[in-house]
């Protein structure tokens, strides 16, 4: 079955304690891409990639950082994590840079305390 | 500043009427414009697309309108059902995409 997967679905954790967020999908994509949703302002994009070892930030990046080191994971890590910082993060992939749909995983859901 | 805006925020349509979902874009370097469907507990879902070089776009149901010159593109949903009831999201793209804030559409019996 075609999908991005994401782990952990939920995670609590306190100011400045490092975390990473994994992401893989298993249909050879080139193009992933981490957001974060929040309430009224839709999805907003921290990162993308478009293929191994070639990352950009998108309209959110600070304090996040990401990696490809193969093309079918893309963690995100938050290395000193804060408050500003609990959301819902979406990991997605897509064939296309920006014009191609794009596969979102289930979501992970962030508290920092 | 916000790239795309979306309107309304929420919208509730009785079974069988037509919902629309108005967008407005600033960027006229988008070449893509795609419109998802979140379920409560999901991640979004491409629902429908459209290029800047095309005015409508129609799958079922489903129908996006796009104005260039008014860098505006709206969706209709015709003969709403209760399981379209979801939280949609518009957006623009070129590499990066920039989503709108959402609308929760409620179609009620």
């Amino acid at each position: 079955e075609a999908q991005v997967t994401q782990n952990p679905r939920y995670l609590i954790t306190v100011t400045g304690k490092k975390l990473t967020v994994t992401c893989s999908q298993n249909m050879n994509h080139e193009y992933m891409s981490w957001y974060r949703q929040d309430p009224g302002l839709g999805l907003r994009q921290i990162y993308y990639s478009m293929n191994v070892e070639v990352t950009d930030k998108g309209d959110v990046p600070e304090g996040y950082k990401v990696s490809r080191k193969e093309k079918r994971n893309f963690p995100l890590i938050l290395e000193s994590p804060s408050p500003n910082q609990t959301s819902l993060y979406f990991c997605a992939s897509s064939w296309m840079l920006g014009g191609g749909e794009q596969y979102f995983g289930p979501g992970t859901r962030l508290t920092v305390t | 500043q916000q790239q795309v805006k979306q309107s309304p925020q929420s919208l509730i349509v009785q079974k069988g009427g037509i919902s629309i979902i108005n967008c407005a874009y600033e960027n006229t370097a988008f070449d893509y414009f795609p419109w998802y469907q979140q379920f409560p507990g999901k991640g979004p879902a491409l629902l429908i697309a459209i290029r800047p070089d095309v005015s409508e776009k129609k799958e079922g149901r489903f129908t996006i309108s796009f104005n260039k010159s008014a860098k505006q593109f709206s969706l209709h949903i015709m003969d709403s059902q209760p399981g379209d009831s979801a939280t949609y999201f518009c957006a623009g793209a070129q590499d990066k995409f920039y989503f709108g804030s959402g609308t929760k559409l409620n179609v009620k019996p």
